[in-house]
């Protein structure tokens, strides 16, 4: 089993549709929690950080479940810039600040 | 934009030479890491730095060394260059420290080895 997994995609979705992407993670232990975004051929950029339950950022909201180990990311309002992948990522097992990264999920937003 | 700049930015070798990527920060974090990331892994972490002169293996360290010998440049080296070791390359830092940290890449190196 992969230690954070994610569903691959492509969601491919209308500009102004709400579309979420959940992520499930194997360490019960993980305290800190992230989403990144990669454009094609670029390098991740730092989405949100989750420390608590939840936030949200504008249109962006993540959530943490600890007790099921999933993370999710909602976006609302998509717009045809938000066309990325999103990659979860969650921290490592020492105190190195490592992160284990998703293979990602691949947005789409069509006009 | 967290101050990482990496060279070369694309590069091309051939099999069994040696190849050296840099990355250099110029906010002194103490945290700097090399990835690589290839179709349908992810990122993997290849070495990290937590310190000048101190380095530790990743998950896919293999093939790879590593230098730190100034806080601000931190060295990648493939001895002997393999087509396996095809890639785009990333290095990245750390900021903040405890639970709240937050770690910034920089641009990428794309190496293809023929």
């Amino acid at each position: 089993r992969k230690e954070v997994e994610q569903d691959p995609g492509p969601f491919n979705v209308p500009e102004g549709a709400t579309v979420a992407f959940n992520c499930t993670y194997s360490n019960s232990a993980s305290q800190s929690f992230f989403w990144y975004r990669q454009d094609c051929r670029k390098e991740p950029k730092l989405l949100m950080s989750v420390y608590s339950s939840g936030n949200e950022d504008g249109r962006f909201t993540a959530q943490l479940n600890r007790a099921s180990q999933y993370i999710s990311l909602l976006i609302r309002d998509s717009k045809l810039s938000d066309s990325a992948t999103y990659l979860c990522v969650v921290n490592g097992e020492d105190s190195s600040y490592k992160l284990i990264f998703g293979s990602g999920t691949r947005l789409l937003v069509r006009p | 934009d967290a101050g990482i700049t990496q060279s070369p930015r694309h590069k091309v070798t051939e099999t069994g030479t040696p190849v050296t990527l840099r990355c250099h920060q110029t906010e002194n974090h103490r945290y700097m890491y090399w990835y690589r990331q290839d179709p349908g892994h992810g990122l993997r972490l290849i070495h990290y730095s937590y310190g000048v002169k101190d380095t530790d293996k990743g998950e896919v360290s293999d093939g790879y060394s590593v230098s730190r010998s100034k806080t601000e440049d931190f060295l990648l080296t493939l001895e002997s260059a393999t087509s396996s070791q095809t890639s785009v390359y990333f290095c990245a830092i750390t900021s903040g420290q405890g639970v709240f940290y937050e770690q910034y890449f920089g641009p990428g190196t794309r190496l293809t080895v023929t």
